[in-house]
């Protein structure tokens, strides 16, 4: 059975540059998440959505990234004029409801 | 929302030993993961666990939600159990969950 896959699995990054990180999620799951990790400051949320709902944008400057969910088990996450700091692993997690999370192997960022 | 403390924050085995992790959280959750990441940054979930104790292979896990903390115990080390150890409580409400990471605990096993 498939897992969660994430792609590109890097990519470098001009800074001011758009950058969109897909998720194919597992078929049947319902709630998605987007998490950003950083060496040192554990990983964080980035939103969640259940079905295509957007939920939650706490985190890092919310006006920059957005998440798309144009088929239930697909996601993408757009970062808009990437900065510096926006250099990380950026993973992408589903579940069924109230059940365990299932993470993809992660989108590695650079930005330069 | 909730924090999450996990200690120690590194940690070097010989091989063979064995160790705990700790993790302590603010806040009731609704359940609790641990999570693996490898030299090579892939997540593998070890335990669901929202109480009590489990158990697989070397590996086992309690979590004593009333007080609020989770330990992770690992049995005669190997050199492919380095990596990082990340405690995961997921509190919320309505039918969906959200996941809080510690910064994990930075394992490594010399041979």
């Amino acid at each position: 059975g498939a897992g969660v896959s994430q792609s590109p699995r890097y990519k470098v990054a001009k800074r001011g540059r758009d950058v969109a990180l897909r998720c194919d999620s597992i078929s049947g799951h319902v709630t998605l998440y987007w998490y950003r990790q950083t060496l040192g400051q554990g990983s964080e949320v980035l939103t969640y959505s259940q079905s295509d709902a957007q939920r939650d944008k706490s985190g890092r400057p919310s006006g920059r990234f957005s998440a798309e969910r144009p088929e239930r088990s697909v996601s993408t996450l757009k970062i808009q004029r990437t900065e510096q700091g926006d250099s990380a692993v950026y993973l992408c997690a589903s579940s069924l409801l109230k059940n365990t999370i299932y993470f993809g192997e992660g989108s590695w960022l650079t930005v330069v | 929302g909730i924090q999450v403390e996990q200690s120690p924050p590194d940690l070097i085995l010989q091989e063979g030993a064995n160790s705990t992790l700790r993790c302590n959280f603010s806040d009731s959750v609704n359940n609790l993961q641990w999570f693996h990441q490898n030299p090579w940054g892939q997540l593998i979930n070890l335990f669901y666990i929202p109480s009590g104790t489990k158990q697989n292979g070397r590996l086992s896990a309690t979590t004593v939600a009333t007080e609020r903390y989770s330990l992770l115990y690992i049995s005669s080390s190997q050199t492919t159990d380095s990596g990082v150890y990340f405690c995961a409580p997921t509190g919320g409400s309505g039918g969906y969950q959200k996941v809080t990471f510690g910064i994990g605990t930075k394992l490594q096993v010399i041979p």
